[in-house]
């Protein structure tokens, strides 16, 4: 069964360092995210991308996020400089077609900024 | 007020109980609805599409009212596997595609 892979599974940085979170979606799949877990609290959305572009942000990507579809497979986040609010989970995840279908989610990385 | 509200928990019930969890969502223009499965410190996985008819898959039967702005979801006859935190996750109309998540219900099944 085709799966979203995330690596790294694990990353701790320094506060103010750039960090690249990076998924590869599943191969048919059109429409890419990536959502965060703080430790104890919900998953939240961060960013959607469709037709390499975003198509819709949330208040927590603000300027230091970057997405990117380099090439045909890789999705990349980007945290420019990272401070120790950013320490989380972050999930990527993707579906097919059609909003509000099933999203298939990464196992993950887990990022510690210290 | 949060946009999906869960009772987070925790559900500590034997084997072999029936086990209920509720969710109330704000927005009514929320379209689509799911309950996903999250282990600890893993991805949410995917348990089943929530239907206006209600819908059942095996031991798990979810229902959607959406005149109450409702879900539940049922789980029959409770295993240890079973033991998990319950994400109520709601797709709203004209978004992207983006989901909403509730904050989660911790079910333990104990022997």
């Amino acid at each position: 069964e085709p799966e979203v892979t995330q690596t790294p599974s694990h990353q701790v940085t320094q506060m103010g360092q750039e960090v690249i979170l990076r998924c590869v979606p599943i191969s048919n799949h059109l429409y890419f995210y990536w959502y965060r877990q703080i430790l104890g609290q919900k998953v939240e959305f961060l960013v959607s991308f469709y037709n390499n572009e975003i198509s819709e942000k949330s208040e927590i990507f603000d300027d230091q996020f970057s997405v990117e579809r380099p090439d045909g497979s890789n999705f990349t986040l980007k945290i420019r400089s990272t401070k120790l609010e950013d320490s989380a989970m972050y999930f990527c995840a993707s579906h097919p077609v059609g909003l509000g279908e099933t999203q298939y989610f990464g196992p993950g990385t887990r990022l510690l900024v210290l | 007020r949060k946009e999906v509200e869960q009772d987070p928990g925790p559900f500590n019930v034997p084997e072999g109980a029936t086990v209920a969890f509720n969710c109330t969502y704000s927005n009514s223009a929320s379209q689509s609805f799911f309950w996903y499965r999250q282990d600890c410190r893993k991805e949410p996985k995917l348990l089943m599409s929530v239907y206006s008819s209600g819908n059942e898959d095996g031991r798990f039967t979810a229902q959607l009212n959406r005149a109450s702005q409702y879900i539940s979801l049922l789980i029959r006859d409770s295993k240890l596997s079973d033991s998990a935190t319950y994400l109520c996750v709601v797709h709203r109309r004209g978004n992207t595609g983006k989901l909403i998540f509730g904050q989660g219900t911790t079910l333990q099944v104990k022997p």
